[in-house]
């Protein structure tokens, strides 16, 4: 599969715990965004990288999120001192943004579903 | 910001009837709107989407159309079959925020029924 990976796919953790999740995007895509989802929503954009750089932060990312993407390929979205509000699933969504076309296809991953016990 | 609704929240309709989803949008700067699909446990999947330099796209039973001056575009189902089963989101974008980022609506949970 060439697609978007993440990982974990689910993962439970305690209120107060740090926790780290990956996404792989497609190779040779250059931008990748973070999204959570809960239930019965659509995705809400968190943040977005351009290659290693984080160009853009939501105001719903608290100081408690930090996302990095050292080398331009994976990127990590960790969440410090969980809350059970963080429970939700996150995506991982990738694309290939070049020349002078403004908009191309997200990608989106499987997601890592979170629960805040 | 850009802020999007979508309606209706859930649709039934009868294998083979037609079924139409509304978004609206807030931001007249947003000029690029897609369509994804999500199943049950699944990923989001990009089923069509338009630009805003276009009135109406279509795709075999997939059409989707764009008033700007009015804010809101539609997804048009034709000859629906029990596979168009999912929940069905709409999001805007804009070049000038949130560096082409997309706000999403709600979804609409489309239930086919044979």
């Amino acid at each position: 599969d060439t697609g978007v990976s993440q990982d974990p796919r689910h993962k439970i953790t305690k209120r107060g715990q740090n926790v780290t999740f990956r996404c792989d995007p497609i190779s040779e895509h250059n931008r990748l965004y973070w999204y959570r989802q809960t239930l019965g929503q659509g995705p809400e954009f968190l943040t977005y990288f351009q290659n290693e750089a984080q160009l853009e932060k939501s105001r719903l990312l608290s100081d408690r999120f930090s996302a990095e993407r050292p080398k331009g390929s994976f990127s990590t979205l960790e969440i410090q001192r969980t809350e059970q509000g963080d429970s939700a699933m996150y995506l991982c969504a990738s694309s290939l943004v070049s020349g002078g076309r403004a908009y191309n296809e997200q990608f989106f991953g499987p997601g890592t579903r979170l629960t805040v016990l | 910001g850009e802020n999007v609704e979508q309606h209706p929240s859930t649709l039934s309709v009868q294998e083979g009837d037609s079924a139409v989803i509304k978004c609206t949008y807030s931001d007249s700067a947003s000029n690029y709107f897609p369509w994804y699909k999500q199943e049950l446990g699944k990923r989001p999947q990009l089923i069509i989407d338009i630009r805003s330099n276009v009135g109406e796209k279509k795709d075999q039973r997939i059409a989707v159309t764009l008033n700007k001056t009015a804010k809101h575009f539609s997804l048009h189902i034709t000859e629906t079959q029990p596979e168009d089963s999912a929940v069905y989101f709409c999001a805007a974008s804009s070049r000038e925020n949130y560096g082409q980022n997309f706000v999403f609506g709600p979804g609409t949970r489309l239930s086919v029924l044979p």
